[in-house]
Order: C-alpha cells, then structure tokens, then sequence
C-alpha cells in the first residue's frame, strides 16, 4: 500500500512568490491535514480537509489556502511569500477525520 | 522509510490507571523525540519531549521515558482520565531538522 506522498520534496523561492504544495493521501483515505513545522515552533496545523471540505484551519494568515480534490488528493498554496514561511510542510492522511494519520514525507520549502 | 513506528494503532485503559504508549525508531542520529497529542477535528498539540542526553523527562501526570541502546521510548500517562483520550503521536528529529512522526495510537480511558 503507498503511504502519503508529498511533491515536491524541495523547493526554493524568493520573497513575494506564490507556491503550491502537493499532497496525495493513502488510498481510500478522505481526511487530509496540513502542517508547517519550523524548528523551535514544533508542528503547527494549518488546515484539514474532508470530502473536499474544509474542516478546520489553525491560526495562520489568510495567505496560506487549501484545497481538495474528488480523488481526495489536496494542495496547499501560499502567496507573498515571506522569509518566515520558510519551513517543512507535512501532509497527513487518514480514513475519516478521528482516525489514525499517516504523514508524509514533507516539503522542504526555502524561501530567500 | 518508516523510521518512527508505533506499533499500536489502540490502547484502551480504565479511568485512574496507567497508560503506556510506546513507539520505536530506527534513525540513530535522532538526538530529540516529541509528543503530541490529537483530538478529533483539531490539529495536534505538543504534549512532551525529551533530549537524547537523557532517558527520562517529567510534566505532571506525564512521563516520556527514553531507552537509546534499545530506540525506545514510551510515554506513561498517570492516572489516566478520560479527557486523555486522543490519538497519541511520536515525532523524532535531529539537527533540528526534518520531524519523523509515527502513525498514532488511539488512546481510550474509559470512565
């Protein structure tokens, strides 16, 4: 069974772009979560996503946006880039909302 | 590559006892490990973590336990009560770098 898989693995943009992040859940998994992880910040959500809705979003700016796909497959966007944002995203999967995640393998982002 | 296992997708416990979730990792060069705690419909929270320079770290009720020699380590919850029930992540880093996390394990107290 293929896990989570995050693309791309690395990225590097500059201040003031906008990127799309990948995500493709395990298969028949509906419930797709985000994270950003930065060190010292631990892991902190973003936003989950089930059936194609947005269940629940973290305290982040309204420059990072979501979305998901019929085949439960999500992207994550984020726009004016600052050098803050700078950090590993992690995308996670599972059944149904209160259920086990499985996470990938993260996007490195570097923003310069 | 799984290198942060949990091998226990569920453990249920009576209200007042012992919880003991454990998770297991490959990657000897990971120098700090985390716990984070889950419920449903909401992002994680980080609950505890320890340093690979020591074997055992302490908050309240919680008690991460750190064993190198065997990459182990376990989180004792005591007592348990039932606003602990969640769903249980151990993450693993090191350098700061990239954070390896287990599956999870659904933790159930039972009142």
């Amino acid at each position: 069974k293929a896990g989570v898989t995050q693309t791309p693995r690395y990225l590097i943009k500059t201040r003031g772009q906008q990127v799309t992040l990948s995500c493709s859940p395990i298969s028949g998994h509906r419930s797709v979560s985000w994270y950003q992880q930065t060190p010292g910040q631990g892991l902190q959500f973003l936003f989950e996503y089930f059936s194609e809705t947005q269940r629940n979003k973290g305290n982040f700016p309204g420059r990072f946006s979501g979305r998901q796909f019929s085949n439960s497959r999500s992207e994550m966007n984020v726009s004016t880039l600052e050098l803050g944002d700078s950090a590993l995203y992690l995308c996670a999967s599972s059944l149904a909302w209160d259920t086990e995640a499985f996470f990938g393998q993260g996007t490195r982002l570097t923003v310069v | 590559d799984q290198q942060v296992k949990q091998n226990s997708p569920s453990l249920s416990v009576q209200e007042g006892r012992i919880s003991i979730l454990n998770c297991d990792y490959t990657n000897s060069m990971f120098d700090y490990f985390l716990w984070y705690k889950k419920y449903p419909a909401e992002g994680p929270t980080f609950l505890i973590s320890i340093s690979s320079i020591k074997d055992k770290n302490e908050d309240g009720r919680f008690t991460v336990f750190l064993n190198k020699s065997a990459k182990h380590l376990s989180l004792h919850i005591v007592p348990s009560q039932p606003g602990d029930s969640a769903v249980y992540f151990c993450a693993a880093q090191y350098n700061n770098n990239d954070m390896r996390f287990g599956a999870g394990t659904r933790l159930t107290v039972k009142p």
